[in-house]
């Protein structure tokens, strides 16, 4: 257990159907990050938040996708009228940085979501 | 964009041999990691190398990053079946960007 958490840690919806992940990082992590992973990949990167500004976005992470950290604690990630192609896991991650040198990032057991 | 590549894509092995994954990347980096990932669980760090280092331990783990080859290497001693899961390298350039992963390295330890 790294310490961050996940929620939930399954998910099955149909398609066209909206969902909300959780994810709660360490306490005193500024930076939080989420990552999509499917089968047989490595995860790719969706979007970081450093405290509660939104740093960064990949091209992946279409206009139905949308995160937030508002308190710049715990994270919300919402996907709008979900397509199959969304079944994935999806996983956050969190780290405290104050310089790029040493960024290690501690993930959660992340989110699995089916669309059906 | 910079993109770490593992090789092998799979690697089998009977325990108590050594197991040695590959990663290559494209771009100037910060540093490189290591993960490991069992079955449908999430990510454990393993270990961090920076870019002015060149090789690194930490248990039974050896990693040496060579940056003119923009190259690294995770070496595994008396592999144990505990062992078996996905390996992962990512890396950081030199901005603070997010990291890249590779595809990974699936490891199986036989007993």
């Amino acid at each position: 257990d790294t310490g961050v958490s996940q929620d939930p840690r399954h998910k099955i919806t149909k398609r066209g159907q909206n969902v909300t992940f959780r994810c709660d990082p360490i306490s005193e992590h500024n930076r939080l990050y989420w990552y999509r992973q499917t089968l047989g990949q490595g995860p790719e990167f969706l979007t970081y938040f450093q405290n509660e500004a939104q740093l960064e976005k990949s091209r992946l992470l279409s206009d139905r996708f949308s995160a937030e950290r508002p308190k710049g604690s715990f994270s919300t990630l919402e996907i709008q009228r979900t397509e199959q192609g969304d079944s994935a896991m999806y996983l956050c991650a969190s780290s405290l940085i104050w310089t790029s040198v040493d960024n290690e990032q501690f993930f959660g057991p992340g989110t699995r979501l089916t669309v059906l | 964009s910079q993109q770490g590549e593992e090789d092998p894509q799979a690697l089998s092995i009977q325990e108590g041999e050594n197991a040695t994954m590959n990663c290559s990347y494209k771009t100037s980096i910060n540093n490189l990691q290591w993960y490991r990932q069992n079955s449908g669980r999430g990510l454990v760090h393993l270990i961090l190398i920076r870019s002015n280092e060149r090789e690194k331990h930490s248990g039974r783990l050896r990693v040496t990053l060579d940056t003119s080859k923009k190259s690294s290497s995770l070496l595994i001693t008396a592999s144990r079946a505990a062992d078996t899961a996905s390996y992962f390298c990512a890396t950081e350039g030199n901005y603070g960007q997010n990291f890249v992963f590779g595809p990974g390295t699936r490891l199986s330890v036989l007993p």
